[in-house]
């Protein structure tokens, strides 16, 4: 156990709908990250949050946001799901965020991941 | 973007053997790390090694960064070790992953 927790573990939805993604990293973290990894693509970072603010944006679409809540807790919004946005989206945490511009600096430990299928 | 290269690509071994598994990268990093994602999705941090050795256990790892490369050592392997494992590199503000070394172990 990582210790950064994500709800749900699965979730089945149509197209055109929304949904949220729930992480709460490791007890002292502040540092939190999305990926999706899917079959074609593999594993791709979407996102860091630092004690509340963006740090760093990777492959991450319009239609996709986030945010840090003052309790470090963290949610991934999805919008206008389309079928090829099925995937496995993570969540990880990591105690620094580098310094300032810099993303990392610290390992990252992985939640369990929430299972997103778009019918 | 920077390449992120893994091999081999896949690796089947009889229980109780030793492996090695490549990470190459094409660009200086800031950090990498080695993963291990179980056959039930679970993504494990097995090394945080923007440079160095480390040993933690039958696994060992070994960074080379002005030569751009990582190499992860398993030693004794066993059954629980199946899965596929990723090097991670992180570059200026980006995450990268390679695409994964997927290894079965036999008994």
């Amino acid at each position: 156990d990582s210790g950064v927790t994500q709800t749900p573990k699965h979730l089945i939805t149509a197209t055109g709908q929304r949904v949220t993604l729930r992480c709460s990293p490791r007890s002292g973290d502040l540092s939190v990250y999305w990926y999706q990894q899917s079959l074609d693509q593999g594993l791709q970072f979407l996102i860091q949050y630092y004690n509340g603010e963006e740090r760093a944006k990777g492959n991450i679409l319009e239609r996709f946001s986030a945010q840090q809540f003052p309790d470090l807790h963290s949610e991934l919004n999805l919008s206008s799901l389309e079928l090829g946005d099925s995937a496995l989206y993570f969540c990880a945490s990591s105690v620094v965020g580098g310094g300032p511009g810099l993303a990392g600096g610290s390992a990252q430990f992985f939640g369990p991941g929430t299972r997103l299928t778009v019918l | 973007g920077i390449q992120v290269e893994q091999s081999p690509p896949d690796l089947i071994l009889q229980e109780g053997a030793n492996s090695t598994l490549r990470c190459n990268f094409s660009d200086s990093v800031n950090n990498l790390q080695w993963f291990h994602q179980n056959p039930w999705g679970q993504l494990i941090n097995l090394f945080y090694i923007p440079s160095g050795t480390k040993q933690n256990g039958r696994l060992s790892a070994t960074t080379v960064a002005t030569e751009r490369y990582s190499l992860l050592y398993i030693s004794s392997s066993q059954t629980t070790d199946s899965g596929v494992y990723f090097c991670a590199v992180l570059t200026g503000n980006q995450f990268y992953f390679g695409t994964g070394t997927s290894l079965t172990v036999i008994p």
